[in-house]
């Protein structure tokens, strides 16, 4: 495909279970981006990769949030012992590069609530 | 901190209203902002704005960017009901990625 894909598109998970979701970039991008969007609110950076730089970990809410991009390419974000107000929307992004002045395209999304 | 600020944070209008959204920013060094337009989970692009004074342009949307009193503008003319949609400015200041508003909700009634 063309775009920015993410996987699933809707979790419903207990409260304090563990979950994983996915994002695989639009090919050859190589800065990816995680964002949190609560109900009614903006966009909430979390985390970004760009190329085999370190990641950018600065948005991460708690020790509970983790993400990990294997080959420079599939980014998965793992919530640890799911909380409530960890119900979101999670949008991932990729870009062709972050230092310059490039577009971000968003995958669709993953809807998590945490029951 | 940067800080993107967006208002009104909800509209209604009817159908061939002209509506103006309003977006300010303070961020260390400022290198573009943004725009989108999000209807149900995934943000779609409109306009990229770097330079002050050059209006941006797309069918019935356009843009404009103030960097001397920080703050841009997307302006809506004759609106129809498929504008309805969460606005979202958004900023990039440096090498950091995207700091964003928390958006406009445009509704537009028949």
């Amino acid at each position: 495909g063309a775009g920015v894909s993410q996987s699933p598109s809707n979790k419903v998970t207990e409260k304090g279970k563990d979950v994983e979701l996915r994002c695989d970039p639009i090919s050859g991008h190589t800065a990816l981006y995680w964002y949190r969007q609560r109900l009614g609110q903006g966009l909430e950076f979390l985390i970004y990769f760009q190329g085999n730089s370190a990641p950018d970990k600065s948005g991460l809410p708690s020790d509970r949030f983790s993400a990990e991009r294997t080959g420079g390419s599939v980014s998965t974000l793992t919530i640890q012992r799911t909380q409530q107000e960890d119900s979101a929307v999670y949008l991932c992004a990729s870009s062709l590069g972050l230092a310059t002045l490039y577009e971000q395209y968003f995958g669709p999304g993953t809807r998590l609530t945490v029951t | 901190e940067d800080k993107v600020v967006q208002s009104p944070l909800s509209l209604v209008v009817h159908e061939g209203d002209t509506v103006t959204l309003n977006c300010s920013y303070e961020v260390t060094n400022f290198r573009s902002l943004l725009w989108y337009k999000q209807e149900k989970k995934a943000p779609t692009f409109l306009f990229m704005l770097t330079s002050s004074g050059i209006e941006k342009k797309s069918g019935r949307l356009s843009s404009i960017l103030d960097k001397k009193e920080l703050f841009s503008i997307l302006n809506i003319t004759a609106t129809q009901t498929g504008d309805s949609a969460v606005y979202l400015c958004a900023v990039r200041s440096g090498n950091t990625p995207l700091v964003f508003g928390k958006g406009t909700r445009l509704s537009v009634i028949a």
